[in-house]
């Protein structure tokens, strides 16, 4: 069974640009959530998805934002970034009943120049 | 609001050694989940813990948890240079996951 991917791996950008940043879950998991790692911060919830509805965001401005396919791909999206958004963006999907145990991606890298 | 605390942050011991990792959190629930990173990769998953009084065991990792206290311990027996990581706790909420800051640990041959 193929785990959960994300690309692009990693990303170079420069301040004001925008990013979106792509996430599969793993075959048959339909609940996806965001995390963003920094070293100052730790692992931060970004928001959640399930059946291509956000139910839940943490306490990130609206620059960010996300959405899940019918497919329960998902993408997150990071408008006119900062410095401060340099960071592992990191991707985790579950089944969403039952044992909601996560399955992470690999991060994605972003780096903000 | 959930808050998630881990205790120590860094912990450097000798191989050979014992010791535990504490993870308290705030609010109510009973889904605990502990996690391993290795530096620059991502999170694997370690122990799922559904219920007071669950323990969990693989290899020289043990795991449990207190709901009734909010309390979840990571017990490491014996400890090999492989085991250096940093590990997370996290706790179930609604449509969520609060994570500890992370125990760095260290094994020092």
């Amino acid at each position: 069974k193929a785990g959960v991917t994300q690309t692009p791996r990693y990303l170079i950008k420069t301040r004001g640009q925008q990013v979106t940043l792509s996430c599969s879950p793993i075959s048959g998991h339909r609940s996806v959530s965001w995390y963003q790692q920094t070293p100052g911060q730790g692992l931060q919830f970004l928001f959640e998805y399930f059946s291509e509805t956000q139910r839940n965001k943490g306490n990130f401005p609206g620059r960010f934002s996300g959405r899940q396919f019918s497919n329960s791909r998902s993408e997150m999206n990071v408008s006119t970034l900062e410095l401060g958004d340099s960071a592992l963006y990191l991707c985790a999907s579950s089944l969403a009943q039952g044992v909601n145990e996560q399955f992470f991606g690999p991060g994605t890298r972003l780096t903000v120049l | 609001e959930l808050k998630v605390e881990q205790n120590p942050l860094f912990l450097s011991m000798q191989e050979g050694k014992n010791y535990t990792i504490y993870c308290n959190y705030s609010t109510t629930s009973d889904r605990l989940y502990w996690y391993r990173q290795d530096p620059g990769k991502s999170l694997e998953s370690l122990f799922v813990l559904l219920s007071n009084g669950a323990v969990k065991q693989e290899g020289r990792l043990m795991a449990s948890l207190d709901t009734k206290a909010r309390l979840s311990t990571l017990h490491i027996t014996a400890a090999v240079h492989d085991l250096s990581a940093t590990y997370f706790c996290a706790v179930e909420g609604t449509y969520k996951y609060i994570f500890g800051t992370g125990t760095r640990l260290k094994v020092l041959a």
